[in-house]
């Protein structure tokens, strides 16, 4: 059971473009709300994160935008680059159970 | 500090054989986590420790697969017998538990089992 669903599976803008890579979860005791960027070859990497008591998060080019009644969270990359070409994983997280659940990740190719 | 260090890097194994794959978790943290990625089903987690302590398995497969957290320094993932689906890239990661901080991943173990 896919308990975090993400969307696009893979993404192509160009640069300078506002990729959004989507995500919704059915489980409310999440509480905490990831963002992994994954380069070939590497684990992933914590790109950014948020709370379900904050509807923004901002962090330099990438922001997460959260949606706690629809249950949804999204990631806007601004005036991307091609060294942000990357895999995203969105990710939830149960800190009672200390267990993190991830998306099936995104694609994203900035192109010049 | 190193990092999650995971050895070997590349492992290549013909079916049949048993395969152990190994993690040092980074030195403070109590959770330890192991994934397996793939293309066709993405990152799945497949047990978690805390404190030493195995708290979910039910990700792992079948019982081909085992892992145990002897201390808090060491970890390893057991196949055996090793099929070929189980070629894969697999992770440790490892986090403060109880806390908000991000997972930290280690580079990763491809295994290839031809």
């Amino acid at each position: 059971q896919q308990q975090v669903k993400q969307s696009p599976q893979s993404l192509i803008v160009q640069k300078g473009g506002i990729p959004i890579i989507n995500c919704a979860y059915e489980n409310t005791a999440f509480d905490y709300f990831p963002w992994y960027q994954q380069f070939p070859g590497k684990g992933p990497a914590l790109l950014i994160a948020i709370r379900p008591d904050v509807s923004e998060k901002k962090e330099g080019r990438f922001t997460i935008s959260f949606n706690k009644s629809a249950k949804q969270f999204s990631l806007h990359i601004m005036d991307s680059q091609p060294g942000d070409s990357a895999t995203y994983f969105c990710a939830a997280y149960t800190g009672t159970a200390s267990k993190l659940t991830f998306g099936t990740g995104t694609r994203l190719q900035v192109t010049l | 500090d190193a990092g999650v260090i995971q050895s070997p890097r590349h492992e290549v194994t013909e079916m049949g054989q048993e395969v152990t794959l190994r993690c040092k978790p980074i030195s403070g943290h109590n959770s330890l986590f192991w994934y397996r990625q793939t293309m066709m089903r993405g990152l799945e987690l497949l047990i978690y420790f805390n404190n030493n302590v195995p708290i979910d398995d039910s990700g792992m497969p079948e019982d081909r697969f085992s892992a145990k957290m002897p201390n808090a320094s060491f970890s390893t993932l057991k196949i055996q017998p090793s099929e070929p689906r189980d070629s894969a890239v697999y992770f440790c990661a490892s986090s403060l538990f109880g806390s908000d901080t991000e997972a930290f991943f280690g580079q990763g173990t491809r295994l290839t089992v031809v």
